[in-house]
């Protein structure tokens, strides 16, 4: 089993709609997570930092389940700008080290 | 605002050759490492440092040797390429340490013939 697992997608949504992502992670002691946004062909970039009590940034939405051990991700009124690759990560407690989704990959259409 | 610089922005090398992939941040962040991703496949760690003259390997660290002897500069050495390692290879860096946010380099893709 894979330490952080995501549906690879790709979610097709068009212009308006709302999308979500979840995640599951193996090491139940993780202590930190995050989703990173990639766009094609470029770097990953911080979209949030996920917090136990849930936290929201805009049109985002990051929710975490300790006890089922998955994250989430929701996306309210996409944008076309919005198409990209959303990564989950995950720090394993007592391991300075991050771990890194395969990714799930959204378009947004018209 | 430079962030994190990688040089060369793509590479291709026959199987043997050696390299060093550049990587420099001017952030004065004390956490560096390199990764790489493969289609399919999540960005995997190859090497971190956790400062100066601190290094330590990840999950896929064999054919590669890295060295951190300033703050500024983590470059990440192929001793003989071989074609498994083709992929693209991310720098990234942190005020200190996994759980902070990390900032990327551009992206170094390399081909292995």
């Amino acid at each position: 089993r894979k330490e952080v697992e995501q549906d690879p997608g790709p979610f097709n949504v068009p212009e308006g709609a709302t999308v979500a992502f979840n995640c599951t992670y193996s090491n139940s002691a993780s202590q930190s997570f995050f989703w990173y946004r990639q766009d094609c062909r470029k770097e990953p970039k911080l979209l949030m930092s996920v917090y136990s009590s849930g936290n929201e940034d805009g049109r985002f939405t990051a929710q975490l389940n300790r006890a089922s051990q998955y994250i989430s991700l929701l996306i309210r009124d996409s944008k076309l700008s919005d198409s990209a690759t959303y990564l989950c990560v995950v720090n394993p407690s007592g391991y300075n080290k991050l771990i890194f989704g395969a990714g799930t990959r959204l378009a947004v259409h018209p | 605002n430079a962030g994190v610089t990688q040089t060369p922005k793509f590479q291709v090398l026959k199987t043997g050759q050696s390299m060093t992939l550049q990587c420099a941040q001017d952030m004065n962040h004390e956490y560096m490492s390199w990764y790489r991703q493969d289609p399919g496949m999540g960005l995997r760690l190859i090497h971190y440092s956790v400062g100066a003259g601190i290094t330590d390997q990840g999950e896929v660290p064999n054919g590669y040797n890295v060295s951190r002897s300033t703050t500024e500069d983590f470059p990440l050495r192929l001793l003989s390429a071989a074609p498994s390692q083709t992929s693209v290879y991310f720098c990234a860096s942190s005020l200190s340490g996994a759980g902070n946010i990390q900032y990327f380099g551009a992206g170094t893709r390399l081909s292995v013939l």
